[in-house]
C-alpha cells in the first residue's frame, strides 16, 4: 500500500516567518495530495490540495509545490500568523478516495 | 447546513465490553471512512464504505466492524474492546469530489 512520510514532526517559526513541511509518498499511482489541518480537541479540515497534472497551487499564505519525478510534495505557508499554529497532515490518494496520511507536523508560530 | 457528527464525544469502556461509534452525515456523501488517531501514526484507515450495503477493511481493521444500512450513517462496532483501542477515532465522508470531511472525532479509553 501507500506509504507517506512527513517531516519534520515539530517545527517552531517566528511571527511574520515562513514555514515548510515536506512528504514523500512511495506509489506512483497516487494522484490527488491533500493537506490537513487540524486544530487541538478538533476533526482535521482540508487547507489545500494538489492533483498530479499541476506543479504548484496557491490560496493566499499557502502554497503546495508537488514534484511527481521525486514522488515529493511539500506545503508552504508564508507570513506565518499566531493562528497558523495547528498540527498539519499531508496525505495522498489513487484516485479511490482512501487517503494514506503523513505523521503529522505540529507547527508552533512564537510571537 | 450539512454536517457530520459523531457520538459519543468520550467514552470509557472496560476491556472485554463491546463499544457501538456512531457516525452520521447529512450531506448524502455515498463514502464513508473511519480513522484512528494516535501519536506518531497519523490517521490510520480502520474500515470505509462506497455505498449502502458496502463495507471494506482499511490497514489496521482488526478488531473493528462497520455497517451500513444507510447512506447517512456508518457505525463503528469494536467486538471486545483491547486496551491498544484506546485511541481518538474520525468518521469522515466524501462525494464525487475526493474532499473528505471530518467529524469532531471520539475519545475512547479502554480500561
Amino acid at each position: 500500500g501507500e506509504n507517506v512520510e512527513q517531516h519534520p514532526s515539530t517545527l517552531s517559526v517566528q511571527e511574520g516567518d515562513s514555514a515548510v513541511i515536506k512528504c514523500t509518498y512511495s506509489d506512483s499511482a497516487s494522484n490527488y495530495f491533500p493537506w490537513y489541518k487540524q486544530e487541538l480537541g478538533k476533526g482535521p479540515q482540508l487547507i489545500i490540495d494538489i492533483r498530479s497534472n499541476v506543479g504548484e497551487k496557491k490560496d493566499q499564505r499557502i502554497a503546495v509545490t508537488l514534484n511527481k519525478t521525486a514522488k515529493h510534495f511539500s506545503l508552504h505557508i508564508t507570513e506565518t500568523q499566531p493562528e497558523d499554529s495547528a498540527v498539519y497532515f499531508c496525505a495522498a490518494s489513487r484516485n479511490d478516495y482512501k487517503l494514506s496520511f503523513g505523521a503529522g507536523t505540529t507547527v508552533t508560530v512564537r510571537a | 447546513d450539512a454536517e457530520i457528527t459523531q457520538s459519543p464525544r468520550h467514552k470509557i469502556t472496560e476491556t472485554g465490553r463491546q463499544v457501538t461509534l456512531a457516525c452520521h452525515q447529512t450531506w448524502n456523501h455515498n463514502n464513508m471512512f473511519w480513522y484512528r488517531q494516535d501519536l506518531g501514526h497519523g490517521l490510520r484507515l480502520i474500515h470505509y464504505s462506497y455505498g449502502v450495503q458496502d463495507t471494506n477493511k482499511g490497514e489496521v481493521s482488526d478488531g473493528y466492524s462497520v455497517s451500513r444500512s444507510n447512506t447517512e450513517d456508518l457505525p463503528l462496532t469494536l467486538e471486545s474492546a483491547a486496551s491498544s483501542q484506546t485511541s481518538v477515532y474520525f468518521c469522515a465522508s466524501t462525494g464525487h469530489q475526493e474532499t473528505q470531511y471530518f467529524g469532531p472525532g471520539t475519545r475512547l479509553l479502554v480500561l
